[in-house]
This record gives structure tokens, C-alpha cells and sequence, in this order.
């Protein structure tokens, strides 16, 4: 199966850095997107092909792909960042679905 | 402002049917894919089905094939996912979103989400 791999959670103090890895062999030669998720609301994306920033998200969120992982980098980390992080790609080789989330990492914010 | 607002969840019991609607509205649906993603209670997200607006084609997950159906009424900009054959496992919140740019590789934005509950 097609299998995004992300750690269950990432703990990070306010103003410190935290890095989300999202793991698949080769999936530097995809397109990854990111969406961010508070308790209760819908996702948001926050980074998609690799690195864009929609319009009204914070330049302190940031996205590299390269090789076996891709990663959202949150710089400055603020209270309001904890959330659940899920990255996506689209693949449209046949033996899944086209469309795949990650399994997705708990950010707490000490 | 894009807005997207699901309705017609509600608790069915296994084998029954639900039919969803995304009400869309603050964008151009011209070269639009729109898709349906759930998400089970305290899982993560999951891609059911999407539609390219302009000209109906569609596609599903392995678990939506043969039981769901997407469509659209492109005159009331209203997105729908036809479920029939309900199971437990289908117990989720449906999320209505809109692809982004013309590719729709991924979700630019998001509904609130209906929840749909199949329980005996």
C-alpha cells in the first residue's frame, strides 16, 4: 500500500523550531502539500508544491522535498501552531488511490 | 471569499443510503475539481471521490467504488456524493473541498464538514 510515513507527534517550545518529516521512498519526485488542522476545524493548507505559501500563511511555515522525505519546517514557534500536520501527495500510478495523505503528527507546543 | 457548505449528514444504520450536498460558492467553478475527504473519528484524512467541473469526469477511492457516486449541478454550483450501501467503517466526517488552481492535485479550501454515522 501507499504509505505516507510522519511521526506521531513533535514536541517543540514556544520560539524554537519544529521540523514535520513525511517519509516515502522517492518522494522527492512528487509534489508534496501540507495542511494544518486545529481541534475542531477543518484543514488548512499551509504549503503545496513543496514550498508556496497560500496568501495569510506566516512566512515562519516552510516546505523542502528532496530524496526519501519532505518536511514543513515552523520557525518561531507559537502557541497557536499546535495542531495535527498532514502532508499529501498526488500519484496517479494505478495500484492506489490518486490521492494520499500522510498519517499525520501531533504538534504540542511545550 | 471562497465558501464551501456541506449538509444531509445524519445517523443511518448499515445498508441504508445518504445523499451529501456542498453548496459552493466565491470562485470561478471554470476548470475546478472538486472532491470529497473524510475523516474518522480521531483518524486522519482520507480522499473519497473527486469531479473535474467542467466536464463531469470523476473518480473514487477503492472503499467508495460501486457504493458512492459524485455529481454536480453546475447551475446551482452544488457539489453531491451519493452513498448507498452504508457501512460502520463509513462513520466519518465528509469534508466538501475545492482543488486548487486547475490541477487539483491538492485542497486550497475546505468546508466544515457534515458527519455521517452508521450505527445499528
Amino acid at each position: 500500500s501507499y504509505v505516507l510515513t510522519q511521526p506521531p507527534s513533535v514536541s517543540v517550545a514556544p520560539g524554537q523550531t519544529a521540523r514535520i518529516t513525511c517519509g516515502r521512498n522517492n518522494i522527492g519526485s512528487k509534489s508534496v502539500h501540507w495542511y494544518q488542522q486545529k481541534p475542531g476545524q477543518a484543514p488548512l493548507l499551509v504549503i503545496y508544491y513543496d514550498t508556496d505559501r497560500p496568501s495569510g500563511i506566516p512566512e515562519r511555515f516552510s516546505g523542502s522535498n528532496s530524496g526519501n522525505t519532505a518536511t514543513l519546517t515552523i520557525s518561531g514557534v507559537e502557541a497557536g501552531d499546535e495542531a495535527d500536520y498532514y502532508c499529501q501527495v498526488w500519484d496517479s500510478t494505478s495500484d492506489h488511490p490518486p490521492y494520499v495523505f500522510g498519517t499525520g503528527t501531533k504538534v504540542t507546543v511545550l | 471569499e471562497v465558501q464551501l457548505v456541506e449538509s444531509g449528514g445524519g445517523l443511518v444504520q448499515p445498508g441504508w443510503s445518504l445523499r451529501l450536498s456542498c453548496a459552493a460558492s466565491g470562485f470561478s467553478f471554470h476548470d475546478s475539481v472538486m472532491h470529497w475527504v473524510r475523516q474518522a473519528p480521531g483518524k486522519g484524512l482520507e480522499w473519497v471521490s473527486g469531479i473535474i467541473w467542467t466536464n463531469g469526469d470523476v473518480g473514487f477511492a477503492d472503499f467508495a467504488k460501486g457504493r458512492f457516486t459524485i455529481s454536480r449541478d453546475t447551475a446551482k454550483n452544488s457539489l453531491f456524493l451519493q452513498m448507498n450501501s452504508l457501512r460502520p467503517e463509513d462513520t466519518a466526517l465528509y469534508y466538501c473541498a475545492k482543488g486548487g488552481d486547475t490541477s487539483g492535485y491538492f485542497f486550497e479550501h475546505w468546508g466544515q464538514g457534515t458527519l455521517v454515522t452508521v450505527s445499528s
